[in-house]
């Protein structure tokens, strides 16, 4: 059964601090997606990796960066994190670009 | 920007009834349609897709009706069942910079009451 796990359901840190939001899929997928979703807005495209060691951004790539370095893991870092950041986090793995597979989601609040 | 634009925002059908979600975008260039169903606590999972040279699509009891033309398509769900009660993404695929993407309307959220 297919697996994309993400390391917290749920998060609470202070303005400024530093975030890494981890995931990790075991079906030896070459794409890696993070996205947040809010409400009304939907999902909305934050950086995506079609490799390791590579990395491209989304549409609303500012204020986060991301790393990959093994194939099954990656990772959403917020530098300096902000309120307007709090939201719901998905990461998604596919090696079809359409048939994507998320994880339950990190529910990340920042005060 | 919102490429897709999705609609209505939420939806309550009685049990048996047929549940519509409507999605229309303007970029020609997407190839792929896929929509996506999101239970409470979950993330989404792939429900049904379907090219543009396809009309419709039906699996089980979820249907799409793509119209080119208008650039609109939509999910269908008949004898609609409380199991059903989620939130519908629809999505569209396209390629940007030389990578494809899934652009994702705000969402649904159906109630399919007893």
């Amino acid at each position: 059964d297919v697996k994309v796990t993400q390391s917290s359901r749920y998060l609470v840190k202070r303005t400024g601090e530093k975030v890494f939001l981890e995931c990790v899929q075991d079906m030896d997928h070459e794409n890696m997606f993070w996205y947040r979703q809010d409400p009304g807005l939907g999902l909305r495209l934050i950086y995506f990796s079609y490799d390791v060691k590579m990395k491209e951004k989304g549409d609303i790539p500012e204020g986060y960066s991301v790393s990959r370095e093994k194939k099954e893991r990656f990772s959403l870092i917020l530098e300096s994190a902000s309120t307007n950041q709090t939201s719901m986090y998905l990461c998604a793995s596919s090696r079809l670009q359409y048939e994507q597979y998320f994880g339950p989601g990190t529910r990340l609040t920042v005060t | 920007q919102q490429q897709v634009k999705q609609s209505p925002q939420s939806l309550i059908v009685q049990k048996g009834g047929i549940s519509i979600i409507n999605c229309a975008y303007e970029n020609t260039a997407f190839d792929y349609f896929p929509w996506y169903q999101q239970f409470p606590g979950k993330g989404p999972a792939l429900l049904i897709a379907i090219r543009p040279d396809v009309s419709e699509k039906k699996e089980g009891r979820f249907t799409i009706s793509f119209n080119k033309s208008a650039k609109q398509f939509s999910l269908h769900i008949m004898d609609s069942q409380p199991g059903d009660s989620a939130t519908y993404f629809c999505a569209a695929s396209s390629v940007s910079g030389g990578y494809n993407k899934l652009i994702f309307g705000a969402g649904t959220r159906l109630a399919v009451h007893p």
